[in-house]
């Protein structure tokens, strides 16, 4: 079955970039749509956006001007980076599979990367 | 951007209860309307979707209802494996959006 799995830094310093890679096995990225959602500690999920294979992608307003996705299919990995990030963007990160049009459903995810933001 | 407003925020039940959930959308969304299960620690799991679909491997006690503005997640008898948090989120146009979602307590 598809499995997804975060990667990247726990820690990213205020003001610097973040960047996390979600690698998926089972199943192909080409052909499909890929998402990124976050969760701060205790609260509610916040969409960041998605990605398709052929490199189409839509974010969130709120996160636009900060926030890009990429892909490569050689590896089967796709990417999120958020620049200037500050002490609000700490949160538990997700990747998930984008089911029917976008913003579509996920399913599945993969575990989750708490990023922290400090200093 | 479509605003998912969900209530109550939390409830507390014993097992054998019915419980239901309601998610109210700022604008019509037809049935674009998915439910979710978290437990602490974990990613959320796909319940429902497209309003009243049952995913596969989801127990036949969890159904979902609604169309337009107004939805509900029901559970019909509550088990101690249901005890978590429960969003909803829509699928009919970008950005994505959440509800804030609803815990559910013994």
């Amino acid at each position: 079955q598809v499995q997804l799995q975060e990667s990247g830094p726990g820690l990213v310093k205020p003001s610097e970039t973040l960047s996390l890679t979600c690698s998926v096995s089972g199943d192909s990225i080409s052909s499909y749509y890929w998402s990124w959602i976050r969760q701060p500690p205790g609260k509610g999920l916040e969409w960041i956006g998605y990605i398709h294979s052929s490199g189409t992608a839509n974010y969130s307003p709120s996160l636009k001007s900060r926030v890009t996705m990429s892909h490569d299919t050689s590896r089967n990995q796709f990417s999120l980076r958020l620049t200037s990030v500050t002490a609000e963007d700490t949160a538990v990160y997700f990747c998930a599979k984008v089911i029917g049009s976008p913003p579509g459903r996920f399913d599945p995810w993969g575990q989750g990367i708490l990023v922290t933001v400090s200093s | 951007d479509i605003l998912l407003t969900q209530s109550p925020s939390s409830l507390s039940a014993s097992v054998g209860d019915r419980v239901t959930i309601t998610c109210r959308a700022s604008q019509s969304i037809s049935v674009y309307l998915n439910w979710y299960q978290q437990k602490p620690g974990k990613a959320p799991q796909l319940l429902i979707y497209a309003a009243s679909r049952l995913e596969s491997g989801v127990p036949p006690r969890f159904s979902g209802s609604g169309s337009g503005t107004d939805f509900t997640l029901a559970i019909s008898s509550l088990q101690p494996d249901d005890f978590a948090t429960y969003f909803c989120q829509q699928s009919h146009s970008t950005p994505g959006t959440f509800g804030q979602g609803t815990r559910v307590e013994i």
